[in-house]
């Protein structure tokens, strides 16, 4: 099984709402990287979380990190279409990142 | 160019033929990573360079890839008698120091090359 899991897998919203995506890892997190990819292009950065109980913005997108729950949550207010593409969390091992499984979101007007 | 580019952006060949997949980092990242992203497989990586030298070729699937690195700069992957498992996007990421837990060192992505194997 996967270190880090997504969930949801796919997500399909209606422009204007809300919504969140998480990220859970089965082992102890050193910080968390949330990346988001469009078709056919690289992966954009989008935050570093460092720290359990972190919380960072950019635009419209909050992430947080919860250490003592291994996880962390994306979340996304006021969804637009810019907004729709592949969410991917990493998280650093070692020398490297590890990813998650990747969130497909699409939004529609 | 301010960003890591990779080349050719898309790639098809016939099994059992050799590629190559170039990558040029930005300028002055010590650190050089491949990854590989098939359908159904997530991103995983293939192999971390530091400078000139390999530390990590863990992710390395199997002896038909190689890499190298030159002047601290571009990267090539190899991939000899392609097969067609090894149809996927092929991505390249530069950061100025190498990953490491606890500290903070955003990796930079190229586009990828589109690897099809017929």
């Amino acid at each position: 099984s996967q270190e880090l899991e997504q969930s949801p897998q796919s997500l399909i919203v209606q422009e204007g709402k809300n919504l969140t995506i998480n990220c859970t890892s089965s082992k102890t997190l050193y910080g968390l990287y949330w990346y988001k990819q469009k078709y056919g292009e690289g992966l954009i950065f989008l935050m570093m979380l460092q720290k359990g109980g972190e919380e960072k913005s950019h635009e419209k997108i909050t992430a947080k990190l919860d250490e003592k729950k291994q996880q962390s949550s994306l979340h996304i207010t006021a969804s637009q279409p810019s907004h729709a593409g592949i969410y991917l969390c990493g998280a650093p091992r070692a020398d490297k990142l590890i990813f998650g499984t990747g969130t497909r979101l699409q939004v529609f007007p | 160019g301010a960003g890591v580019s990779q080349s050719p952006s898309n790639k098809v060949t016939e099994k059992g033929k050799d590629v190559e997949l170039r990558c040029d980092p930005i300028s002055g990242h010590t650190a050089l990573y491949w990854y590989r992203q098939s359908l159904g497989q997530g991103l995983e990586f293939l192999i971390y360079f530091q400078g000139n030298s390999a530390p990590d070729k863990s992710g390395l699937p199997s002896d038909r890839f190689s890499a190298e690195r030159t002047g601290g700069s571009v990267s090539t992957l190899t991939i000899q008698r392609t097969q067609q498992e090894d149809s996927a996007v092929y991505l390249c990421a530069s950061s100025l120091e190498g990953i490491r837990e606890l500290s903070y060192n955003e990796q930079f992505f190229g586009p990828g090359t589109r690897l099809t194997v017929l």
